[in-house]
């Protein structure tokens, strides 16, 4: 079993809807968690990040974190032709010395249809 | 403002040959992180240095091997190279001011293909 799981996609929906993105994950100890996009032959750019249970929004994207069901997820409002990517969770297990690297799933490949 | 460097951008190599990566961490960045991502593959870890000190380590060969030096830039060197080595190889840097919480910022990467 793969420590970050994310269904690979591709997730396709029409320009102006919500996509959702869902990730999980097996290391309980984990205790931050990412969202990266990554454009084809780009480097991985952060778009969210959330360490409590609930939800974070930053402007279309809202992230939600369920540490008891071990699963972060990604809302993308009023979804652009922009947005087409593959979207990277990641998690980091240990923040004592805030330098463990992170671990990242396969990503969900999302397209965004005009 | 100054982001991950990274040289080269691209790179193509024989097999059995060596290559080295250099990457430049964002100014006042301690920490250097070190992926492979093959192709439809998520990045995976390789190696990570702190103040010059490997902090940890992931999935790297042992022909690899990566320093850090007193200027905080990263070097990877590779050996006897394979064909299974063709990937994107980013750098990521992170700060020791930012709450532990944070992300880091990757390189744009080097992409390296071994024929």
């Amino acid at each position: 079993q793969k420590e970050v799981e994310q269904n690979s996609g591709p997730l396709s929906v029409p320009e102006g809807a919500i996509a959702s993105l869902n990730c999980t994950y097996s290391d309980r100890g984990s205790q931050s968690f990412f969202w990266y996009r990554q454009y084809s032959g780009k480097s991985p750019e952060l778009i969210m990040f959330i360490y409590s249970n609930g939800d974070k929004e930053d402007g279309r994207f809202t992230a939600q974190l369920n540490k008891a069901s071990q699963y972060v997820s990604l809302l993308i409002r009023d979804s652009q032709p922009s947005d087409s990517a593959t979207y990277l969770c990641a998690v980091r297990s240990r923040v004592d010395t805030g330098r463990r690297a992170l671990t990242f799933g396969s990503g969900t490949r999302l397209q965004v249809q005009p | 403002a100054a982001g991950v460097i990274q040289s080269p951008r691209h790179l193509i190599k024989e097999k059995r040959e060596t290559a080295t990566l250099k990457c430049y961490p964002i100014p006042r960045h301690d920490t250097v992180y070190w992926y492979q991502q093959g192709p439809g593959q998520d990045p995976q870890f390789l190696i990570s240095f702190y103040e010059k000190m490997q902090s940890d380590k992931g999935s790297i060969p042992d022909r690899f091997s990566a320093q850090q030096f007193s200027d905080y830039h990263s070097e990877l060197n590779m050996s006897s190279l394979e064909l299974g080595d063709s990937a994107l190889y980013f750098c990521a840097s992170s700060s020791p001011s930012r709450p532990l919480n944070y992300g880091y910022t990757f390189g744009s990467g080097t992409r390296l293909t071994v024929v």
